[in-house]
């Protein structure tokens, strides 16, 4: 079975400051990892996903994220934030042999400031 | 129209009524999936079909009923449903046989059972 846990349901960064946000999974077989952004009214869209190949991933919009496997985790950033990142954020695990189950965090919703 | 429709955007229904959530996906995929988002709570997957086959169902109450004709339509059938179904209807799909692949989200229907 998989897990995901996102740390900190709020984040408020300023404008050009650096985003960080936190995920940790659990998961019996090797994991598929995904980030996905949801703006107000509308669907997620992915931003990047991690499926076994390079351990530092990098996604639309300037996002990045590096997958620890001895941290257990996936956190994602972006050197300097823009206004128009203010968004929730989802982590999602997915076992390599298990497609179409995705296991989705909590959420983060970001707040960026002027 | 490109990528995941869903029709309509926004629905206020009664707890006898019975009404039908649409979904329709351009990418040429072979799975679609429904997802329920209600406020602090994760995505909860409720449904799966692959290749038009049901092959999830969460254990989602029988006053949700889907439907999917053929690969490219989704519906979700709702009769007789309570105050605490109110939520945000996501609808996905993905093309199976890749492994767990990325799967494109609908910009969802706004539920609100009086």
């Amino acid at each position: 079975a998989q897990s995901v846990t996102q740390l900190g349901s709020h984040v408020s960064v300023s404008e050009g400051a650096l985003v960080l946000l936190r995920c940790n999974y659990s998961s019996s077989v090797p994991p598929y990892l995904f980030w996905y952004v949801q703006y107000p009214n509308q669907g997620l869209q992915l931003l990047l996903k991690y499926t076994s190949a390079a351990t530092l991933v990098k996604g639309i919009n300037g996002f990045e994220a590096e997958f620890k496997k001895s941290e257990t985790s996936f956190h994602l950033t972006k050197p300097s934030a823009h206004m128009s990142d203010a968004a929730e954020y989802f982590c999602a695990v997915s076992a390599a042999d298990s497609w179409g189950k995705l296991q989705f965090g909590a959420g983060t919703q970001v707040v960026v400031t002027p | 129209e490109t990528g995941v429709t869903q029709t309509p955007r926004h629905l206020v229904m009664g707890m006898t009524n019975k009404k039908s959530l649409k979904c329709e996906q351009h990418l040429g995929h072979n799975a679609m999936y429904w997802y329920k988002q209600s406020a602090k709570k994760p995505l909860e997957l409720m449904f799966v079909y692959s290749l038009e086959e049901r092959v999830e169902n969460n254990s989602v109450p029988s006053r949700f009923s889907p439907e999917c004709p053929n690969s490219s339509h989704l519906f979700l059938h709702l009769h007789t449903l309570q105050p605490e179904d109110s939520a945000l209807y996501l609808c996905a799909s993905s093309q199976e046989g890749r492994g767990p692949d990325t799967q494109y989200f609908g910009p969802g229907t706004r539920l609100t059972v009086l």
